[in-house]
């Protein structure tokens, strides 16, 4: 199977733009979960979708969202950028309903100017 | 926040010796897991230990699990070059609650 695909992999933005992440899980995963991994903070959790619904939502402000489609592809929106998004976005999908075991993309690196 | 924390942060070894990296953690949890990251890229899945458990093996590795001490530890033995990365223990408080991770130890293994 192939594994968890993520684009694009390096995106420079610039401070206020607004910034589409695309995720494609491995086939007939329906859980993907989000993650913003920075030095200082390391890895936090963004948000988990299920079937399309949003199951898990982590400390960040509104304006990151995110959303399913029916086919499990996942996609993240960071609105408003500020210079501290920049970060590695990390998707993982995960086979069962109980989300376990996680399968990680390569990640999106992100650098906001 | 945090709910594990690795120890230590950082770890060069010989390659050959073994490696032993600590992770605690401070609620109650239903299982906890190690990932393994290369340099700025995604993470490996390793093992997965639930809190009814308290030793698995899988290859090389060897993860234990006390849960009176809130504690795990991750056991890499006769390291090899390949295995300088980044580990990271993560936790889940029950099966539907999001993985918390902390923040890893950097193993470096010197040829």
């Amino acid at each position: 199977k192939a594994g968890v695909t993520q684009t694009p992999r390096y995106l420079i933005k610039t401070r206020g733009q607004q910034v589409t992440l695309s995720c494609s899980p491995i086939s007939g995963h329906r859980s993907v979960s989000w993650y913003q991994q920075t030095p200082g903070q390391g890895l936090q959790f963004l948000f988990e979708y299920f079937s399309e619904t949003q199951r898990n939502k982590g400390n960040f402000p509104g304006r990151f969202s995110g959303r399913q489609f029916s086919n499990s592809r996942s996609e993240m929106n960071v609105s408003t950028l500020e210079l501290g998004d920049s970060a590695l976005y990390l998707c993982a999908s995960s086979p069962d309903r109980e989300g376990l075991e996680q399968y990680f993309g390569p990640g999106t690196r992100l650098t906001v100017t | 926040s945090q709910q594990g924390e690795e120890d230590p942060q950082a770890l060069s070894i010989q390659e050959g010796e073994n490696a032993t990296m600590n992770c605690s953690y401070k609620t109650s949890i239903n299982n906890l897991q190690w990932y393994r990251q290369n340099s700025g890229r995604g993470l490996v899945h390793l093992i997965l230990i639930r809190s009814n458990e308290r030793e698995k093996h899988s290859g090389r590795l060897r993860v234990t699990l006390d849960t009176s001490k809130k504690s795990s530890s991750l056991l890499i033995t006769a390291s090899r070059a390949a295995d300088t990365a980044s580990y990271f223990c993560a936790t889940a408080v029950s099966g539907n609650t999001p993985l918390v991770f902390g923040k890893g130890t950097r193993l470096s293994v010197i040829a």
